[in-house]
């Protein structure tokens, strides 16, 4: 079994809409990453925790929200979807105490907003 | 501020030919510094990466990649493509200690032709 998943894989929607993507990880790893991909511009951070009680916003935070319901749970919405937030969305862990820190990635959800 | 420069965002090679991709960095302190593939349809997985140590670092795949200070480079090598090397190609710097924040490259994709 994966050790990163996402909920779902592929979304479209409506301009909007309030959506929410869900990660999920077995890792046991405290700190957990929200990235976009855009063709050409590579991974930008959204948000990122490093723990429960630990959220903090990324380069790209603005009309995304989060909420870090456990340790192992690390959900993504937009609250009013809009088309230029279609993306490629792929969440990650880390621990800092392991292998200087290496992300380890989820196979990506795939938001169409229309 | 750090910044990761991926020369080339198309790369075309024929197989068993020498596989080279091309990054550059801007830190103002010692980086840890990483390669990620990402296969088709899938998330991006831990190719090989810098921290300290010997230079020449070697990864899965065949892959290798030689950080160089004084170019502030770490370009990604292989001797020989296999058509199963084709997929997208991330740099990505984080400050050495600390909290791991991944600055990534724009990608480079990388296609093996017979």
């Amino acid at each position: 079994d994966a050790d990163v998943t996402q909920t779902p894989r592929n979304r479209i929607t409506k301009t909007g809409k309030r959506i929410m993507l869900e990660c999920s990880q077995t890792k046991g790893h405290d700190r957990m990453y929200w990235y976009r991909q855009d063709p050409g511009l590579g991974l930008r951070l959204i948000y990122y925790s490093f723990d429960v009680k630990d959220i903090n916003k990324g380069e790209i935070s603005d009309g995304y929200s989060v909420s870090r319901q456990a340790q192992a749970k690390f959900s993504l919405s937009l609250e009013s979807a809009i088309p230029n937030q279609t993306a490629l969305y792929f969440c990650a862990t880390s621990d800092p105490g392991q292998h200087q820190e290496t992300q380890y990635f989820g196979p990506g959800t795939r938001l169409l907003v229309l | 501020a750090q910044s990761v420069t991926q020369l080339g965002s198309h790369v075309s090679v024929s197989e068993g030919a020498l596989v080279l991709l091309r990054c550059n960095y801007s830190s103002s302190v010692p980086p840890y510094l990483f390669w990620y593939v990402q296969y088709p349809n899938q998330g991006l997985q831990l190719l090989l990466k810098y921290t300290t140590g010997a230079t020449l670092v070697k990864g899965i795949n065949g892959f290798e990649a030689e950080f160089k200070k004084s170019e502030t480079s770490f370009h990604l090598t292989k001797p020989s493509a296999h058509m199963s090397d084709a997929a997208e190609y991330f740099c990505a710097v984080s400050p050495s200690g600390g909290y791991n924040k991944l600055i990534f490259g724009a990608g480079t994709r990388l296609a093996v032709h017979p």
